[in-house]
């Protein structure tokens, strides 16, 4: 079964970094689009960042622009979020999902890492 | 980017029916998907497209569109139906970006 299994999450503080992975199982992790998706406490989901399946194609939403860098090593089988220049208002559990697929879908979720921003 | 805005909260008796609507501009070009949340747990994708269900979702769940809107319905909900929904869909704008709804809370009585 798909598994996605998200890690590196913890407390920084503001203007630090962090290096969030998430391994993946279960499927034939090249042929997809991966995605990170965040979800401060108490609020809703935002999409921060997608990367193809070669890693050739990738996008960013406005607020993690030009801090945030998605990767991916399809021979580990895993997807990366280098996080700079953190601010508090980057507080969440980020999640690792599985698409964009052809409709839109996010079809697949790991259980999420909570990253704190705080001094 | 574009949004997708969703009624904060709703709630259905047991047995009956309730319908979740999603409004954006997006919406227009794009499927939406939408996503059920429980406290503390993952978003699990409950309809995609034009009105499809992943494997394992019950058949009381399925969505449609018109216009800038769309909607899931839940068919005689259950007290495990009570959670969070986001409907979710491509940023309008062309700009490959993904847009989530604000979210609406379900509570079944």
């Amino acid at each position: 079964q798909v598994q996605l299994v998200e890690s590196g999450g913890g407390l920084v503080k503001p203007g630090g970094s962090l290096r969030l992975s998430c391994a993946a199982s279960g499927f034939t992790f090249s042929d997809y689009y991966m995605s990170w998706i965040r979800q401060a406490p108490g609020k809703g989901l935002e999409w921060v960042s997608y990367i193809s399946s070669s890693g050739s194609t990738i996008y960013y939403a406005d607020s993690v622009k030009g801090r945030f860098t998605i990767s991916r090593d399809n021979a580990k089988n895993s997807l990366y979020l280098q996080m700079n220049s953190l601010r508090a208002e980057d507080t969440a559990v980020y999640y690792c999902a599985r698409g964009p697929g052809a409709m839109v879908t996010f079809d697949y979720w790991g259980q999420g890492t909570l990253v704190t921003v705080s001094s | 980017s574009s949004e997708l805005t969703q009624d904060p909260a709703v709630s259905v008796a047991l047995g009956q029916t309730v319908r979740i609507t999603c409004q954006g501009d997006s919406l227009r070009s794009y499927y939406a998907s939408w996503y059920q949340q429980k406290p503390g747990q993952a978003p699990v994708l409950v309809i995609y497209g034009k009105n499809n269900r992943p494997s394992g979702i019950p058949d009381r769940f399925s969505g449609s569109s018109s216009g800038n809107t769309a909607s899931l319905t839940i068919t005689g909900a259950q007290a495990e139906d009570e959670a969070d929904y986001y409907c979710n869909s491509r940023d309008s704008s062309g700009n490959h970006l993904y847009v989530f709804g604000t979210g609406t809370k379900v509570t079944v009585l």
